[in-house]
């Protein structure tokens, strides 16, 4: 049974043309996490929540936010996608403080067109 | 801050041999967790091994096993009796154990193809 779920799988999206991104978890894991990652490299982080706290990395582009409205779900929003955005995007959780791995979704490809 | 190096692109393995892939860190933390992750051509991420900081011992699942020496701050990943189903991106990560952050950073990954 699927713990981290992402949808959609497969989004394409026009350039400039708002989109959200969702991740859901059964696990109740106090931390959340956001990746992009690109053909090839390894995965970047964005943004992580512990808990309700919104830690944004230092290089994450304006145009990416997200959201946590409760424990279970979490959505990132690309205000403006740019062709420099296509990517798969990762979502993952956590128990902070113990000696746990982090769970991964199956990944959203966006494509923009 | 965190820092994980990941030193091959790439590696080859023949088929039933056992394959080294390095991982060395840089953190600041004074507790912390080691994770290797395994990416196939799929794309899910799938976790195979972890290590405390505070472990004495070596982590082992199976056919991985991770060759922790702190000194060094290298925790390398050991897979014996490779298979083919083995071909895949394999990524080194930490995060911290404190309560305060737990942010987990990856390495550039490492590409292993298993020949028959």
């Amino acid at each position: 049974d699927a713990m981290v779920i992402q949808n959609p799988r497969y989004q394409v999206t026009q350039f400039g043309k708002p989109v959200t991104l969702s991740c859901s978890q059964t696990l109740n894991h106090n931390v959340m996490y956001w990746y992009q990652q690109k053909s090839s490299q390894a995965p970047k982080l964005l943004f992580h929540y512990y808990d309700k706290d919104f830690n944004n990395e230092a290089d994450t582009p304006d145009n990416f936010q997200s959201r946590r409205p409760n424990t279970s779900f979490c959505f990132l929003d690309i205000r403006s996608p740019g062709l420099g955005d296509a990517a798969m995007y990762l979502c993952a959780t956590s128990r902070a403080g113990l000696n746990t791995e982090a769970f991964f979704g199956q990944g959203t490809r966006l494509t923009v067109v | 801050a965190q820092k994980i190096t990941q030193t091959q692109p790439g590696m080859f393995v023949q088929e039933k041999e056992a394959v080294t892939l390095d991982c060395t860190y840089d953190t600041s933390d004074q507790s912390y967790g080691l994770f290797w992750y395994k990416q196939p051509s799929s794309g899910e991420m799938i976790f195979l091994i972890y290590q405390g900081s505070y472990d004495e011992q070596n982590a082992t699942e199976g056919r991985y096993s991770l060759n922790f020496q702190k000194a060094r701050k290298s925790a390398n990943l050991v897979i014996s009796a490779s298979q083919l189903g083995d071909s895949a991106m394999y990524f080194c990560a930490s995060a911290p154990l404190g309560d305060s952050s737990y942010k987990l950073i990856f390495g550039s990954g490492t590409r292993l193809l298993v020949r028959p």
